[in-house]
């Protein structure tokens, strides 16, 4: 079974700086997606980035960013320019695109992101 | 808005009753699944249907049967409530065809107590 660790139960930043999450994983699989997702305190799952394994360059969307180590199976995630919007919970979530367990995502337990003013 | 919605949003039932968990996606997506997020925990998946006409269990399944009634929708039912099912239940959905690129799109979620 594939195992995901987010190691830091909770996070914090002050707004306009950097902060990085990390997320380590084990599959045996060559062909992978990773996902991280933020939930805000509306409790919805929200698709912030994602990161094709057999890709070198790390994924980038705006202000997030991944640092992607696959010999590691590392996948960490920094968001520069921290905003109050930011807050939430984070999962790290890997997907297994092989054999039987075609397209399911395996969640970290979260890092919780609090952001002061 | 297209998307996947999920009734109820909350629910309590008392230990031993029944529900089912209703979940629908317009995104034409082929696959689903149903996961459990309790703290501490992050999400686990308890059964997914990787295309209309098949369900697979997940990680935790025990408690739980599932129906892909078509490809729209996938629903939850909770044959004997416990309250060890006490969570917060998350319906989500994905198009394999896309290899795994879009991830999936989730509901809104349902809080269950179980009293």
């Amino acid at each position: 079974a594939q195992t995901v660790t987010q190691s830091q139960p909770e996070m914090s930043v002050q707004e306009a700086e950097t902060v990085t999450l990390s997320c380590t994983y084990d599959t045996s699989e060559s062909d992978y997606y990773l996902f991280w997702y933020k939930q805000p305190p509306s409790r919805q799952m929200i698709l912030v980035i994602r990161q094709e394994a057999y890709k070198q360059q790390n994924a980038t969307e705006n202000r997030f960013s991944v640092n992607f180590q696959k010999a590691a199976k590392s996948f960490s995630l920094k968001i520069s320019d921290s905003q109050l919007g930011d807050a939430a919970m984070y999962f790290c979530a890997p997907r297994r695109d092989g054999g039987t367990s075609y397209g399911k995502l395996t969640f970290g337990q979260g890092t919780i992101l609090t952001v002061h003013p | 808005n297209a998307g996947v919605t999920q009734t109820p949003k909350f629910q309590v039932l008392k230990t031993g009753q029944s529900m089912t968990l209703q979940c629908a996606q317009d995104m034409n997506h082929n696959s689903m699944y149903w996961y459990r997020q309790d703290p501490g925990m992050g999400l686990r998946l308890i059964y997914y249907s990787a295309s209309e006409g098949t369900t697979d269990k997940g990680e935790v399944p025990n408690g739980y049967n599932v129906s892909r009634l078509n490809k729209r929708e996938f629903s939850l039912r909770l044959e004997s409530a416990a309250p060890s099912q006490t969570s917060v239940y998350f319906c989500a959905s994905s198009s394999q065809a896309l290899q795994g690129q879009d991830g999936y799109t989730f509901g809104s979620g349902t809080r269950l107590t179980v009293v």
